[in-house]
């Protein structure tokens, strides 16, 4: 089993659709994320914790929301699915590192929407 | 976090050594250089970091530059299943408090 794990793998939903994206991990990582990649953008970041209680917005995190349910658990809601979020999202994790420096992060294997 | 500039896209030949060149004129002296790549269909991949000595591990080496405003990513021998985006990320660890920031990467190509 892999060690993140996405559901759902692709979804296909309308606009104006509520959409939930889970992610868990069995890494025992502290720190959740999520980011979006769109074709000749890279990956953005959209929300991340580092912990139960913790929430952060990251560069897009408008029309996002998330919910950090657990240590391994963290998931991604579209209130109110837009076309423009049409994208692949990835989930990853990571542990505190060293000095400072964020541990190495590990990804799932993404989970792409499309909003019709 | 510092702005890293990468080019859009490489090309190498099988078996022969691949030099990724990465740029962050901006870096601070906290800064470390973070390298990822991600291979077609799969999530990003950590493959190397380091703060000022060049560093090797079993994927790759990084060479970073005496004044660490330049960094090179070496793949010593490149096979086909190199060809991926490669990402060159700069982190504070002053700002433990905070998740990296991909960029648009480098595409590399590999032909056989």
């Amino acid at each position: 089993d892999a060690d993140v794990t996405q559901t759902p793998r692709n979804r296909i939903t309308k606009t104006g659709k509520r959409i939930m994206l889970e992610c868990s991990q069995t890494k025992g990582h502290d720190r959740m994320y999520w980011y979006r990649q769109d074709p000749g953008l890279g990956l953005r970041l959209i929300y991340y914790s580092f912990d139960v209680k913790d929430i952060n917005k990251g560069e897009i995190s408008d029309g996002y929301s998330v919910s950090r349910q657990a240590q391994a658990k963290f998931s991604l809601s579209l209130e109110s699915a837009i076309p423009n979020q049409t994208a692949l999202y990835f989930c990853a994790t990571s542990d505190i590192g060293f000095f400072g420096n964020t541990g190495e992060l590990f990804f799932g294997e993404g989970s792409r929407l499309t909003v019709l | 976090d510092a702005k890293t500039t990468q080019p859009n896209s490489m090309e190498s030949n099988e078996e022969e050594p691949v030099h990724l060149p990465c740029n962050h004129s901006t870096i601070s002296g906290t800064d470390y250089i973070h390298w990822y790549r991600q291979l077609p269909s799969q999530g990003p991949e950590y493959v190397i970091h380091g703060l000022t000595s060049n560093v090797n591990n079993r994927m790759a080496s990084l060479a970073i530059a005496e004044d660490r405003k330049s960094s090179t990513l070496i793949l010593h021998r490149a096979t086909l299943r190199d060809a991926a985006v490669y990402y060159c990320i700069l982190r504070d660890a002053d700002q433990a408090g905070t998740a990296l920031i991909f960029g648009k990467g480098t595409t590399l190509s590999v032909s056989s």
